[in-house]
């Protein structure tokens, strides 16, 4: 079975730039998260899709971070435009409806922002 | 608030030497608790987790670890460490609620291991 797929693995933008990371989850896994890892911290929940509507997106930056899963399947998290702090690893993970906290983790998208 | 205490950041151990990496947790009421691990870039995987019955859990790769209610604890433990067990490792908590699975996560323990 394939896992969560993720890319890009890595991405280096400046300031103020605009950038997009790609998840596509574990075929059948309805349910799909977004999380920040900032060096030296935990994950962090972003945002949390059931199918292609949002659960949580209580912890999201609206300002600048936008995410959405049109078809209920691949999903894309943008922030526009970046800060500093924005550096993190963004991790996507996948679960099937009806069993929680059984979540796949993505190997991640490393970003620098400088 | 909710929050989760993993007070060592950095571990050191020989292979072969016993671990227990500490975990506490602030939270309403019992929460649900996990362990994950997370290997040089490689996404999270779960060693363990406790929702009820024995307060003793155990997980993949040789890992146990124990709830203590009175303690708010849910320490990590190996008997004996192998050098693939290197990694950073993550207690979390996810709240006892039918609509939602959301976790919170510590801010995770390196374990560095030695030949």
């Amino acid at each position: 079975e394939a896992g969560v797929a993720q890319s890009p693995r890595y991405k280096i933008i400046e300031k103020r730039q605009s950038v997009a990371f790609w998840c596509n989850p574990i075929s059948g896994h309805a349910t799909l998260y977004w999380y920040q890892q900032i060096l030296g911290q935990g994950p962090k929940l972003l945002i949390q899709f059931q199918n292609n509507g949002v659960v949580d997106d209580s912890q999201l930056p609206k300002d600048r971070f936008s995410a959405e899963r049109l078809k209920g399947v691949d999903s894309t998290l943008k922030i526009q435009p970046a800060k500093l702090e924005d550096s993190a690893v963004y991790l996507c993970a996948s679960s099937l409806t009806g069993v929680p906290y059984e979540q796949y983790f993505g190997p991640g998208t490393r970003l620098t922002v400088t | 608030a909710q929050s989760v205490t993993q007070p060592d950041i950095h571990i050191t151990v020989s292979e072969g030497a016993s671990l227990e990496l500490r975990c506490n947790y602030s939270y309403g009421a019992t929460p649900y608790l996990f362990w994950y691990v997370q290997s040089p870039g490689q996404g999270l995987q779960l060693l363990l987790k406790y929702f009820s019955g024995d307060t003793l859990v155990q997980g993949i790769k040789g890992f146990e670890a124990e709830f203590k209610r009175s303690q708010s604890s849910f320490n990590l433990r190996k008997p004996s460490v192998h050098w693939s067990d290197a990694a950073e490792h993550f207690c979390a908590v996810g709240p006892r609620a039918r609509n939602t699975d959301k976790l919170i996560f510590g801010t995770g323990t390196r374990l560095q291991v030695f030949p």
